[in-house]
């Protein structure tokens, strides 16, 4: 299995530039998370979506920030217009339903200027 | 509001030592507590999880001590080694299943050769 897929690694670009991160969920599981990785606020989860349905939105931090999951095998978290805070570690994770464990995938390190 | 509290934010242990790392919880709707180890450049990784119907799980080297009318687990590393040198995330979620996770601030572990 190939686990959890994202894109790019590293995104570098400059304030008020829209920026698109991409995730594969591992074949067969259901749930898809978002989370955000900073050194001030660790690990905040930011959307869940079960069934490519939006379940739980409360942690995305403001209307820059939109998550979409069109199929089972793709989603997407866009930031439009990006600002510097929002320079960070951004993970896709996913879990099969039924199950407890969550995958994560290796993160996209995104850098605004 | 912080609802999982994890200390301390990093630990320095000599090789063959014993690490430990502890969480505090705040909602008593968490039913799942799972231990994320993850190395620079990585995505989280689950390393052990407890129910709290259980007050102990061992597995390897590794320990999860449960006291639930504590709201407190922690995680226990037994002959440390340097490979085990890795960030450490505690995490909680809600009973219900494919919600997404809460996680403690992470603790820095060094192991010392």
């Amino acid at each position: 299995d190939a686990g959890v897929i994202q894109s790019p690694r590293h995104e570098v670009t400059e304030m008020g530039q829209e920026v698109t991160l991409r995730c594969k969920p591992i074949s067969g599981h259901n749930s898809l998370f978002w989370y955000r990785q900073t050194m001030m606020r660790g690990l905040e989860l930011l959307i869940y979506f079960n069934n490519n349905v939006p379940i739980d939105d409360s942690g995305m931090p403001e209307d820059r920030f939109s998550a979409k999951m069109p199929n089972a095998s793709f989603s997407t978290l866009k930031i439009q217009p990006s600002e510097p805070r929002d320079s960070a570690v951004y993970f896709c994770a996913s879990i099969r339903g039924g199950a407890d464990t969550q995958y994560f995938g290796p993160g996209t390190r995104l850098t605004v200027l | 509001q912080q609802q999982v509290k994890q200390s301390p934010q990093s630990l320095i242990v000599q090789k063959g030592g014993i690490s430990i790392i502890n969480c505090a919880y705040e909602n008593t709707a968490f039913d799942y507590f799972p231990w994320y180890q993850q190395f620079p450049g990585k995505g989280p990784a689950l390393l052990i999880a407890i129910r709290p119907d259980v007050s102990e799980k061992k597995e390897g080297r590794f320990t999860i001590s449960f006291n639930k009318s504590a709201k407190q687990f922690s995680l226990h590393i037994m002959d440390s080694q340097p490979g085990d040198s890795a960030t450490y995330f505690c995490a909680a979620r809600i009973r219900g299943g494919a919600d997404g996770l809460t996680f403690g601030k992470g603790t820095h572990l060094i192991i010392q050769p």
